[in-house]
């Protein structure tokens, strides 16, 4: 099986351009999360889908957007880029949403650094 | 608001010996989900263990168990016969629904041959 594919996996911008960061969660899984991890930290939230809802953000900018596609891949797009947004950007999958009892699978991230 | 604490930045243990790893939270939910993530240096994240907090019985997978003491909000994890394999950071982390992981800063595990 396929596992989560993120791409690019590094990628160099300059202060005020735009990315977009991509995924595809594994065959099946309706569920994408987009986190946030700066280097030496844990992760942060940023946004979740399902079925092609966002069911959550975390607090982050309104530059910070997402969407997610019928066939359930998703982008994460990040505009008027600041030194500080360079982190690494994980997705991860999920099925759906019981209650934490599932597991997320991760991507091996975006590392995106902004000069 | 939920936190997730690490206190140990780093640590470093011999190959085969027995390691653990601390965690500490904070929520005001009754039921939540706690989580060991490890992140090997090639960056993929990985879960290594969960646990429920209505189970009282602390969860195992192979050599990684977990004492979960709820009162406490302690959830330290156990690495039995520790393997080169497994350095890398771990992470702690708490869902109380939805799988919007609150994570803890993470601790570098070092097996040394």
């Amino acid at each position: 099986d396929t596992g989560v594919t993120q791409s690019p996996t590094h990628l160099i911008k300059t202060r005020g351009q735009q990315v977009t960061l991509r995924c595809s969660p594994i065959s099946g899984h309706k569920s994408v999360s987009w986190y946030q991890q700066v280097l030496g930290q844990g992760p942060q939230f940023i946004f979740q889908y399902y079925e092609k809802e966002e069911r959550g953000r975390g607090n982050f900018p309104d530059r910070f957007s997402a969407r997610q596609f019928p066939n359930y891949s998703s982008e994460l797009n990040v505009n008027a880029l600041l030194l500080g947004d360079s982190a690494l950007y994980l997705c991860a999958s999920s099925s759906g949403l019981p209650r934490g009892t599932g597991e997320l699978f991760f991507g091996e991230g975006s590392r995106l650094t902004v000069l | 608001a939920q936190t997730v604490t690490q206190s140990q930045p780093e640590m470093s243990v011999q190959e085969a010996e027995t390691v653990t790893l601390s965690c500490t939270y904070d929520t005001s939910e009754s039921n939540y989900y706690l989580f060991w993530y490890k992140q090997p240096p090639s960056r993929q994240m990985i879960l290594v263990i969960r646990q429920e907090a209505y189970k009282q019985q602390n969860a195992t997978e192979n050599r990684f168990s977990v004492n979960f003491q709820k009162a406490a909000k302690s959830f330290s994890l156990k690495i039995s016969d520790s393997q080169l394999g497994d350095t890398a950071m771990y992470f702690c982390a708490l869902t109380e629904s939805n799988y919007q992981l609150i994570w803890g800063a993470g601790t570098k595990l070092i097996i040394k041959p």
